[in-house]
């Protein structure tokens, strides 16, 4: 059984770096083609993926967000985590870990976090 | 701004069918990437109902189905049940944008 918990601050200040934590079981991030993503919604707008690592740590990430995201993974304690440089209120919002089964654009994300709430606000 | 179109919302009394779609084009849906449909209700982990466009997760009722055509998708709901009501979002891969994309999803309301 596949479970994935994200965790970290619930409120964070303008300009300040976010860091998440995602805490996987079920699944090994060293199997070939396996991969975590994270995530997230700002309130009342669309999903938006942020960035994704896989088992051999190849790394992609959301164009728009790149310069301000770096995520990287801890095998040995089943936990992957992102970073996000300064944050700004429009950076509020639900962020999700999910997982992937495979390495190819086409495979879903079959498992997902609950999500953890971020509000950046002075 | 969602890549994908779905509207809004959506309603259907118990028992009926409904469907709710996903508008691309030619970079993501359009260029034969995969949809995939999820389930969501707030405060709850999303759940992956339809992928690769048509296809059940183990556990998901046969009343939900998914379909491809051109550059839009498809999810229906037969049977529509008082725990259907829910968020539904579709999902697919998007060349220009070199990643991931959603639609803006869809509240569905059962009357």
């Amino acid at each position: 059984q596949i479970t994935l918990k994200e965790s970290g601050p619930t409120l964070v200040k303008p300009t300040q770096t976010l860091t998440l934590t995602c805490t996987f079981s079920g699944f090994s991030l060293s199997s070939s083609g396996v991969n975590v993503v994270w995530i997230r919604q700002p309130p009342g707008k669309a999903l938006e993926w942020l960035a994704l690592i896989y088992w051999n740590d190849d790394k992609r990430y959301n164009p728009s967000l790149r310069s301000r995201l770096t995520i990287t993974k801890d095998t040995s304690k089943n936990q992957v985590v992102v970073t996000m440089t300064n944050m700004d209120p429009v950076d509020s919002g639900t962020y999700y870990c999910a997982h992937r089964r495979g390495a190819s654009s086409w495979f879903e994300f079959d498992y997902w976090g609950q999500g953890t709430l971020v509000t950046v606000s002075s | 701004q969602s890549v994908l179109t779905q509207p809004p919302s959506v309603s259907g009394a118990p028992g009926q069918r409904v469907t709710i779609s996903c508008t691309g084009n030619s970079s993501n849906i359009g260029a034969a990437h995969d949809v995939h449909w999820y389930q969501h209700l707030p405060g709850t982990a999303p759940k992956l109902l339809i992928f690769g466009n048509n296809n059940r997760p183990s556990g998901v009722p046969d009343r939900f189905s998914g379909s491809k055509s051109g550059t839009s998708a498809s999810l229906a709901i037969a049977g529509l049940q008082a725990d259907d009501e829910a968020d539904y979002y579709c999902q697919s891969y998007d060349n220009r944008l070199s990643g991931w994309v959603f639609g803006g999803g869809t509240k569905l309301t059962v009357l």
